[in-house]
């Protein structure tokens, strides 16, 4: 059974730091990209990046709203994928899922679709 | 990358069919066929109900069917239930090696 469990979100102020984790099990990690997407409390949801499989470069990409602030790097000796949240500000207040991507055919290079999703782990920025 | 246009909301009655929206640009669903439905219940996890468009993981019942034409991708949800009352997001690859989902529509089952 495909399982992604968040953790290490919680309240943090403004300019602060913060570590998010996900960890993996029921697949073969190093085949898939990992992915990162959000929620703002009421609001929609919003991709924040991926990491390649290690096959294709384990290569990162980021959204525009994060990039130069958030990191994502990958164990596979672990199966765990990492956001790394710097500078955080109080818009990034949000559930954050770890998702699984996957592709049809091809080199899959950048996941076609998101298969299957972790519980969320709530991170709030406030002073 | 601005968000994808859906419908705020839609509703039916139960064996109705609706239909929801998403419209992008040339830049993300016209251009590739990698377009994804996600359905979300309070408290929960999104669920990946349709990809690539038109195809239904295993285990999504197939009252679910995506199509797309241009630069707009559909979700029909058919013999409507009242289990499928959510939220349901589109999502799109983009020319910009991103992603981007749609603005939400909230489906209610009257």
């Amino acid at each position: 059974e495909v399982q992604l469990v968040e953790s290490g979100g919680g309240l943090v102020q403004p300019g602060r730091s913060l570590r998010l984790s996900c960890r993996a099990s029921g697949f073969p990690f190093g085949d898939y990209a990992l992915t990162w997407v959000r929620q703002a409390p009421g609001k929609g949801l919003e991709w924040v990046g991926f990491t390649r499989r290690i096959t294709v470069g384990g290569t990162i990409e980021y959204a525009a709203s994060v990039k130069g602030r958030f990191l994502i790097s990958r164990d596979d000796s672990e199966s765990i994928v990492y956001l790394q949240m710097n500078s955080l500000k109080i818009e990034d207040t949000a559930v954050y899922y770890c998702t699984r991507g996957d592709c049809r055919g091809g080199e899959c290079s950048a996941p076609d679709f998101f298969d299957f999703w972790g519980q969320g782990t709530l991170v709030t920025v406030s002073s | 990358q601005s968000a994808l246009t859906q419908p705020a909301s839609v509703s039916g009655s139960p064996g109705q069919s609706i239909t929801i929206s998403c419209t992008g640009t040339s830049s993300d669903v016209g251009g590739y066929n990698y377009v994804s439905w996600y359905q979300q219940h309070p408290g929960k996890a999104p669920k990946l109900m349709i990809y690539d468009v038109a195809n239904r993981p295993s285990g999504v019942s197939n009252r679910f069917s995506g199509s797309k034409s241009g630069n707009t991708a559909s979700l029909t949800i058919s013999g409507l239930q009242a289990e499928d009352e959510a939220d349901y997001y589109c999502s799109s690859y983009t020319s910009s090696i991103t992603y981007v989902f749609g603005t939400g529509t909230k489906v209610t089952v009257v």
